[in-house]
């Protein structure tokens, strides 16, 4: 079965860059994607990659994604206080159209 | 622009009683999806419908059923209520299940908690 696994806990100082990395198993997933989750809210796309492609920017954020390792990542560049939060990879695949999450990443950044 | 709307927000219930949580999708999205987010942990998908159909079943529980009505909204009920059901469940919303992309918006969330 698919399983989505991330580091818990990352901080970093404000300015710097955040890289968020995120494993998965399921060699058939479609689209990878990138959610942000803030306390007692619900959960934000912030980005997405097709499994096709190996890289993605969207302003301050840079996708990496190596098929044959499995491995996402998310680069925030010139992380701000406001991102702290928590992020969320997951996964699509062909069997279905739900989402299969990672445990999530609590981002924390230090004025 | 309208998001996915979820009610109630809070929800509060003893063990054993029933609850039911409702979702309405943003207009024109014909297809639901509900997930259930424990404490500390990730979303695990329930279930989805599309076209008032299920189209995708994950790891709901037996005493738990859902539905899609006629104008899209759906309702998740959930019966004979355990502690282990004190959960933030997610709703949300898209338009071309399988087409591209296919994002999913997603509602505020009910937490529901089972004393």
């Amino acid at each position: 079965g698919e399983d989505v696994e991330q580091s818990l806990f990352l901080s970093v100082r404000e300015g710097d860059s955040s890289v968020i990395n995120c494993t998965y198993t399921d060699s058939s997933s479609t689209y990878l994607y990138w959610y942000k989750q803030e306390p007692g809210a619900g959960l934000q796309l912030l980005t997405y990659i097709f499994s096709n492609m190996d890289m993605k920017q969207d302003q301050r954020l840079t996708v990496l994604l190596n098929k044959k390792d499995k491995h996402l990542s998310l680069r925030i560049a010139d992380t701000q206080t406001g991102d702290s939060a928590i992020y969320f990879c997951a996964e699509k695949n062909n069997a279905g159209n739900m989402l299969t999450f990672g445990g999530g990443t609590r981002l924390m950044v230090k004025p | 622009a309208a998001g996915v709307i979820q009610s109630p927000r809070h929800l509060i219930k003893e063990k054993r009683e029933t609850a039911t949580l409702k979702c309405y999708p943003i207009p024109r999205h014909d297809t639901v999806y509900w997930y259930q987010q424990g404490p500390g942990q990730d979303p695990q998908f329930l279930i989805s419908f599309y076209e008032k159909m299920q189209s995708d079943k994950g790891s709901i529980p037996d005493r738990f059923s859902a539905q899609q009505f006629s104008d899209y909204h759906s309702e998740l009920n959930m019966s004979s209520l355990e502690l282990g059901d004190s959960a933030l469940y997610f709703c949300a919303s898209s338009a071309e299940p399988g087409q591209g992309i296919d994002e999913q918006f997603f509602g505020p969330g009910t937490r529901l908690t089972v004393l």
